[in-house]
């Protein structure tokens, strides 16, 4: 089955402690994206990777990082969380950037800093 | 800078009811503009996606238009469900970022009453 997996689905952490949220898709996408969700926001865009080891800087990327090492792995890393990191974050793949392309959304990750 | 605003933010109506949800965008500058839908507790499902060349596009009892002067699109559905209930997001990808970034409304939370 295509799809785009993500872990955890769930995560309670605390200030400070590193984590990482990864994503995995199966459909040998080229393109892949995170995205938070907040309450009367939206999807912001956080990263996105146009293809191995290429990466840029979405409209709210501070406070992450990514890599892009595999074509079908996308890691979001927090190296320090704070509470204003708790959010509902989801990951997306597509073929690639065009004009035509659907993004394929993973189930999402809850995230709670405290 | 593109913003994507949804009225209205929420909406209740009778099944069997047609029903129009609204999406307005700041620049008319993009490759296409993607209606998705969002249960609770899951990702996004992409449900039609219009380029900038096209007017509307059909699936089902769905139909979206895009008017690119103007910077709006709408969905309709037709004959709602109860199973139609979920929130309805509409996204675009400007032109200015290449097709690699995508901006979000906030989205029509849509309730249908059996």
């Amino acid at each position: 089955e295509a799809q785009v997996t993500q872990n955890p689905r769930y995560l309670i952490t605390v200030t400070g402690k590193k984590l990482t949220v990864t994503c995995s898709q199966n459909m040998n996408h080229e393109y892949m994206s995170w995205y938070r969700q907040d309450p009367g926001l939206g999807l912001r865009q956080i990263y996105y990777s146009m293809n191995v080891e290429v990466t840029d800087k979405g409209d709210v990327p501070e406070g992450y990082k990514v890599s892009r090492k595999e074509k079908r792995n996308f890691p979001l890393i927090l190296e320090s969380p704070s509470p204003n990191q708790t959010s509902l974050y989801f990951c997306a793949s597509s073929f690639d950037s065009g004009v035509t392309d659907t993004q394929y959304f993973g189930p999402g990750t809850r995230l709670t800093v405290l | 800078k593109q913003e994507v605003t949804q009225i209205p933010a929420a909406l209740s109506v009778p099944e069997g009811e047609n029903l129009v949800l609204n999406c307005s965008f700041t620049d008319s500058a993009i490759y296409n503009l993607q209606w998705f839908r969002q249960d609770p507790g899951k990702g996004l499902t992409s449900l039609l996606l219009i380029q900038s060349s096209q007017r509307e596009q059909t699936s089902g009892r769905l139909n979206a238009s895009l008017d690119k002067s103007s910077g709006r699109s709408t969905l309709y559905i037709a004959a709602s469900q109860p199973g139609d209930s979920a929130t309805y997001l509409c996204a675009v990808k400007p032109e200015n970022t290449g097709g690699f970034k995508t901006i979000f409304g906030a989205g029509t939370r849509l309730f249908v009453k059996a």
